[in-house]
C-alpha cells in the first residue's frame, strides 16, 4: 500500500487555468507538506499543515491554496498558471513537526506539471 | 536563513568503492539532519536521520555522521553497488519547522 500517494502524476495544461492536486497519506501522520522541486532539482518548501492547521506558508504567491480537510489529506490548488509554475510537486508528512518529534518524513512520487 | 550546501554535485565511481558524500549547513540551530535518496521520476526515500544530540547512525553499508559545531554531515556508502545509483539529498528541519534541502549529489556506481 502506498503511504503517501499523489494525483495526478503528470499534468499538462495551458497558462493561465486553474488546476487541483491531491494528495492523501495512510500513515496516521499530524503533519503534512507541500515542496516544490525545480528544473536544477532544488526543493523548496512551500506549505505545511499540523491536524489541519496551516503552520508554514513559504512566500508562494497567492495564487496557491493549500486545503487540508483532515489530518491525512492536503490538497494544493493552483490559479492562473503560469509558465514558471512548471516544476515537480512533492506532497510528504512526518508523524509530527520536527521541534517536537525526530520521525523522518515520507514523501509522495510527486506530481510533474507542464505549462504550456 | 539556513543554507545547505552539497558537494559534490556529481560523482561517478566503479563498483565496490568506498564513498563519502558532503552536506553542510550555515546555522547549527538544527533539530535533526536527514538523508534521503532520489531515484528519477520518483519521490524521496529517508535513509537516515541523525538527531541533534547524536553524532552518527547506521544503516547496513550507509553510515551518517553529524558535526553541529562545524555545520557538517556526511553520509559513508560502503561497498558501493550500482543499485546505489540515485541523488542522494540532506535536509536539515530548522527555524519554525522548515525543512532546508541540499541541492544534492547525483551518484553513479558503475558495474
Amino acid at each position: 500500500d502506498t503511504a503517501v500517494s499523489q494525483t495526478p502524476k503528470y499534468l499538462v495544461t495551458q497558462m493561465g487555468n486553474d488546476k487541483s492536486i491531491k494528495c492523501e497519506q495512510n500513515l496516521g501522520h499530524d503533519t503534512m507538506y507541500w515542496y516544490k522541486q525545480d528544473s536544477k532539482k532544488f526543493l523548496k518548501i512551500m506549505f505545511s499543515y499540523n491536524n489541519k492547521e496551516l503552520i508554514i506558508n513559504e512566500t508562494v504567491p497567492n495564487r496557491f491554496s493549500p486545503k487540508s480537510p483532515d489530518k491525512a489529506h492536503l490538497n494544493l490548488h493552483i490559479n492562473s498558471l503560469e509558465l514558471g509554475d512548471s516544476a515537480v510537486y512533492f506532497c510528504a508528512s512526518s508523524q509530527a513537526r520536527p521541534s517536537i518529534s525526530n520521525q523522518p518524513q515520507h514523501f509522495g512520487d510527486g506530481t510533474r506539471l507542464s505549462i504550456l | 536563513k539556513q543554507e545547505v550546501t552539497q558537494i559534490p554535485a556529481a560523482l561517478s565511481v566503479p563498483e565496490g568503492e568506498n564513498l563519502v558524500l558532503n552536506c553542510s549547513f550555515t546555522d547549527s540551530a538544527i533539530y535533526n539532519l536527514q538523508w534521503f535518496r532520489q531515484d528519477p521520476g520518483k519521490g524521496l526515500t529517508s535513509l537516515l536521520l541523525i538527531q541533534s544530540s547524536q553524532r552518527e547512525q547506521t544503516s547496513g553499508r550507509l553510515n551518517a555522521s553529524l558535526d553541529k559545531s562545524s555545520g557538517r554531515s556526511t553520509l559513508y556508502i560502503a561497498a558501493s553497488q550500482p543499485g546505489d545509483s540515485a541523488t542522494y539529498l540532506c535536509a536539515a528541519p530548522y527555524n519554525f519547522n522548515k525543512f532546508y534541502f541540499g541541492s544534492g549529489t547525483k551518484l553513479n556506481v558503475k558495474p
